[in-house]
């Protein structure tokens, strides 16, 4: 089974920082997502990848597979940012996600 | 579109006491789940679907059961409710290998 550490567990940041949240699995996989998840509970995918790199709009998320390895990056953080990130990997083709525990953010103004 | 709806939002059930959670979406995804998300902890996964009248254990099953009579539903079902079932359950669903889709939630609380 794939096993997925996110690190930090809990991060605090200024406005206007440049946050990286880091995940590792295990085990290779067919793909990665990002997920955010706001206080109030409701969970949104913000990225699926399987190489490279992928944009949307201030977060960028890598990933690489030789490393197994992935990064999220959000520039200029907003209040607004503050969530739980949450990484999530699938071992292949149809096989059920497998959930990393989350990484805290708090965006102070 | 709705995309993924339950039902109900927040429920208190006493130990013992059987209750029916309610998941539909529609966007025709065949690939259904059931998590649920304890404090601290990340989602795991209770039951799946991968079409109409196909389910499958996840990581965490015991207590539960599910059915999938149409592509559009996926209800979870706790039998004698207990104190450790006390969670936030998601519903989520998904195209083959594609990003899934969550429902909002339903705070379970089991005294």
């Amino acid at each position: 089974k794939n096993e997925v550490e996110q690190s930090p567990q809990n991060l605090t940041a200024q406005e206007g920082e440049f946050i990286t949240i880091n995940c590792s699995y295990s085990v290779g996989i067919s793909a990665l997502h990002w997920l955010q998840q706001h206080p109030g509970g409701g969970i949104v995918s913000l990225f699926m990848l399987s190489s490279g790199k992928k944009k949307h709009g201030r977060l960028i998320a890598t990933i690489n597979i030789q490393e197994k390895h992935s990064s999220l990056h959000i520039t200029a953080s907003h209040p607004r940012d503050s969530a739980v990130y949450i990484c999530a990997v699938r071992s292949s083709g149809n096989t059920p996600l497998v959930f990393g525990k989350g990484t805290r953010l708090s965006v102070i103004a | 579109n709705a995309g993924v709806t339950q039902t109900p939002k927040f429920r208190i059930l006493k130990i013992g006491q059987s209750m029916t959670l309610q998941c539909t979406q529609d966007m025709n995804h065949n690939y259904m789940y059931w998590y649920r998300q304890d404090p601290g902890m990340g989602l795991k996964l209770i039951y799946y679907s991968v079409g109409a009248g196909i389910t499958d254990k996840g990581e965490v099953p015991n207590g539960y059961n599910v059915s999938r009579s149409t592509t559009e539903d996926f209800p979870l079902r706790l039998e004698l409710a207990a104190p450790s079932q006390t969670s936030v359950y998601f519903c989520a669903s998904s195209s083959l290998a594609g990003e899934q889709y969550f429902g909002p939630g339903t705070r379970l609380t089991v005294t």
